[in-house]
């Protein structure tokens, strides 16, 4: 199975700043068929379910704000916040969807000071 | 507007059996694979189980494979995963997933609470 570390495993920023959340990847996640790679981000606000951010590691799905932005590739990916908002705080997953099993990471937890 | 409803969680004992459905509105359903991902209280995120299109095939984990089974009824846009020799770590909010962009989750329902205790 491929195994997904994310870090850090919280952080605390203050409103306005740039936040940068780490995901790793034990294999390549990068398809050479069509040079995508096959990481997904998402973000989960306390007491609510899930909600897609970034697919292929860097396209925006649909309706999320610039200021998220995902990169890497390969094995090595992060997601930047900018300009981060009270609004971001919230747990943010990574998951590979490039072999069954699917696994997601264990999450960073982001919370403002 | 996509719409993914979950129904059929409760209480149930160790070693019985529970089968959840979601109802899908606002697409095509027979077009998309769909997918199960479950949430342990106060834990991340697991994925449990894929379906193909028609049906055909189906995708597990370690953890549940032999005990659980996703299934389809396109006529009905209905997903289901039938849940057997349920155990206490089978304890989560069970979310139902549409899957785009060759697997990703794109839209989620809001989950419903399964919780295995004697």
């Amino acid at each position: 199975d491929i195994a997904i570390t994310q870090s850090p495993s919280s952080v605390a920023v203050s409103v306005g700043e740039t936040v940068t959340l780490s995901c790793k990847s034990s294999q390549s996640l990068l398809y050479s068929e069509n040079n995508k790679d096959y990481l997904g981000w998402y973000q989960q606000k306390p007491g609510q379910t899930p909600k897609p951010l970034i697919y292929w590691a860097t396209n925006r799905h649909t309706g999320v704000p610039d200021r998220f932005t995902g990169s890497g590739s390969g094995t090595d990916f992060t997601l930047i916040i900018s300009s981060v908002q009270a609004e971001d705080l919230a747990d943010y997953y990574c998951e590979q969807y490039f072999v069954y099993p699917f696994t997601f990471g264990s999450g960073t937890k982001l919370e403002i000071k | 507007e996509v719409q993914l409803v979950e129904s059929g969680g409760g209480l149930v004992q160790p070693g019985r059996s529970l089968k959840l459905s979601c109802a899908a509105s606002g697409f095509t359903f027979s077009n998309y694979y769909m997918a199960w991902v479950r949430q342990a209280p106060k834990k991340g995120l697991e994925w449990v189980a894929t379906i193909s299109t028609s049906g055909s095939r189906t995708y597990y984990p370690d953890s549940v494979k032999g005990r659980f089974t996703i299934s389809r009824d396109n006529a009905k846009s209905s997903l289901y995963l039938q849940m057997n020799s349920l155990k206490s770590e089978d304890t989560a909010t069970y979310y139902c997933a549409r899957q785009d962009y060759g697997g990703y989750s794109g839209y989620w329902g809001q989950g419903v609470m399964v919780t295995v205790s004697s």
